[in-house]
């Protein structure tokens, strides 16, 4: 199957601080990666989709200053919670999309392969 | 926009029973998919099932199937057999169209329980 990874799987800050959260596709190359935020016994809120080599696209509400994203390869995406702050205490998931699945088992470009998630705390 | 909407916030089943969770969404599109995924204390998304909107048999996969009723824009999940680690919150999901870029809207989730 697609595997993705995150990094780091929990973290822990002071207020103010920046934090980098890395998304990577292991075993397959990324068109699109998405990043959602997860509260506590919520649902997955979409915060932007990005493409490799362009700008992300946020949603409505989400401040692009504040989650800086950034798609530099078909592998790799990153997300910088800037200045965080405790309200930003959150569960952060990516997912990519596969770019080519040819002759892959049990690997489809029609799906979104999920990471595990990053729990960030802010003190 | 489009909406989904589970109204199951909890469910329990008896092991090897059958449970039903639903799940109903809004669109004006014609062209969509839906998606079941399954999130377990890992907090790990797996996907369980998908169906595509024009595709009008139900999707099946191994004890996970789905009765998909376009017209009344439902699209519910029966666990047969359940057994504990079906335990986990389970998520409705619709994307727009045949593009899996296009993001994915997520019902509010249902919590299912599996007594021994």
């Amino acid at each position: 199957g697609a595997v993705v990874s995150q990094h780091p799987s929990w973290v822990i800050c002071k207020s103010g601080t920046s934090v980098k959260i890395e998304c990577r596709s292991l075993d397959f190359q990324a068109t699109t990666m998405f990043w959602y935020r997860q509260f506590p016994k919520q649902s997955l809120m979409l915060m932007a989709t990005s493409n490799e080599g362009s700008k992300a696209t946020y949603e409505q509400g989400v401040e692009k200053d504040k989650f800086l994203i950034n798609h530099a390869s078909l592998t790799l995406s990153t997300l910088t919670v800037t200045s965080a702050h405790p309200e930003d205490s959150s569960f952060y998931i990516c997912s990519a999309r596969v770019k080519n699945g040819r002759g892959r088992a049990r690997i489809s470009t029609d799906t979104q392969y999920f990471g595990p998630g990053t729990r960030l705390t802010v003190l | 926009a489009q909406t989904v909407t589970q109204s199951q916030p909890e469910m329990s089943v008896q092991e090897a029973e059958t449970v039903t969770l639903s799940c109903t969404y809004d669109t004006s599109e014609s062209d969509y998919y839906l998606f079941w995924y399954k999130q377990p204390p890992s907090r790990q998304m797996i996907l369980v099932i998908r169906q595509e909107a024009y595709k009008q048999q139900n999707a099946t996969e191994n004890r996970f199937s789905v009765n998909f009723q376009k017209a009344a824009k439902s699209f519910s999940l029966k666990i047969s057999d359940s057994q504990l680690g079906d335990a986990a919150m389970y998520f409705c999901a619709y994307r727009r169209g045949w593009n899996a870029g296009n993001m994915l809207t997520f019902g509010g989730g249902t919590r299912l329980m599996v007594k021994p």
